[in-house]
């Protein structure tokens, strides 16, 4: 069964202190690779999508990468603002619409 | 610019009580969608359309069903709610499978 893993669950971080989430996947040959951040109360918003093995994608403080099995959000100097759950999801070859989505990682920066 | 809007914003129903969600767009897409997300688990489809007019199930379709019969609007009804429905829904829209997806704020649905 295709699967899409999380991890960590939750990541507390000092406000400039960098990390990674991390997105693993047991879809083979996906169509794409999403990345979404959802805030408390409201609906996810969309951030990257990735394609192909090695491509990667940067918006402000975040960076994207793809491999075969995983995708990393790396967050570089992270501000409180950026406290969110981030949602990962794969879309699988032989779908066209259905996506599989992860539980999500809880990221929690203090000043 | 209004985007994806949902009502109502929460609900408390009964078990077996009905009731309709509603989903609006204004950016004319083409694909709208259905999603649960239940704590500690990923966003689940229940039901999406293709266009005006169609429907087609998703992962979780038992126990709702929906309607589009304006390319803005996606309705969810659930005719018989269930405790196991207690779940945030969201509707999303997008404009093909493949591209970023636009969410609504969610329904909060609590069947007692």
């Amino acid at each position: 069964e295709d699967q899409v893993t999380q991890s960590p669950e939750a990541l507390r971080l000092q406000e400039g202190e960098s990390s990674s989430l991390n997105c693993s996947y047991t879809v083979s040959g996906l169509r794409g690779l999403f990345w979404y951040r959802q805030d408390p109360g409201k609906g996810p918003e969309f951030l990257f999508t990735l394609y192909s093995a090695g491509e990667e994608k940067e918006k402000e403080r975040l960076k994207a990468t793809l491999t075969k099995k995983e995708s990393f959000l790396h967050i570089t100097a992270p501000k409180p603002e950026d406290s969110a759950t981030y949602l990962c999801a794969v879309q699988p070859p032989d779908s066209n619409y259905q996506l599989i989505w992860g539980a999500g990682t809880k990221l929690i920066i203090k000043p | 610019n209004a985007g994806v809007t949902q009502t109502p914003k929460f609900r408390v129903l009964k078990t077996g009580q009905s009731m309709t969600l509603l989903c609006a767009q204004d950016m004319n897409h083409e694909y709208m969608y259905w999603y649960r997300q239940d704590p500690g688990m990923g966003l689940r489809l229940i039901h999406y359309s293709v266009g005006e007019g169609t429907t087609a199930k998703g992962e979780v379709p038992d126990g709702y069903n929906v309607s589009r019969l304006k390319k803005q609007n996606f309705l969810l009804g659930l005719e018989s709610a269930a405790p196991s429905q207690t779940s945030v829904y969201f509707c999303a829209s997008s404009w093909g499978t493949s591209r970023e997806a636009f969410f609504g704020q969610g329904t909060r649905l609590t069947v007692v």
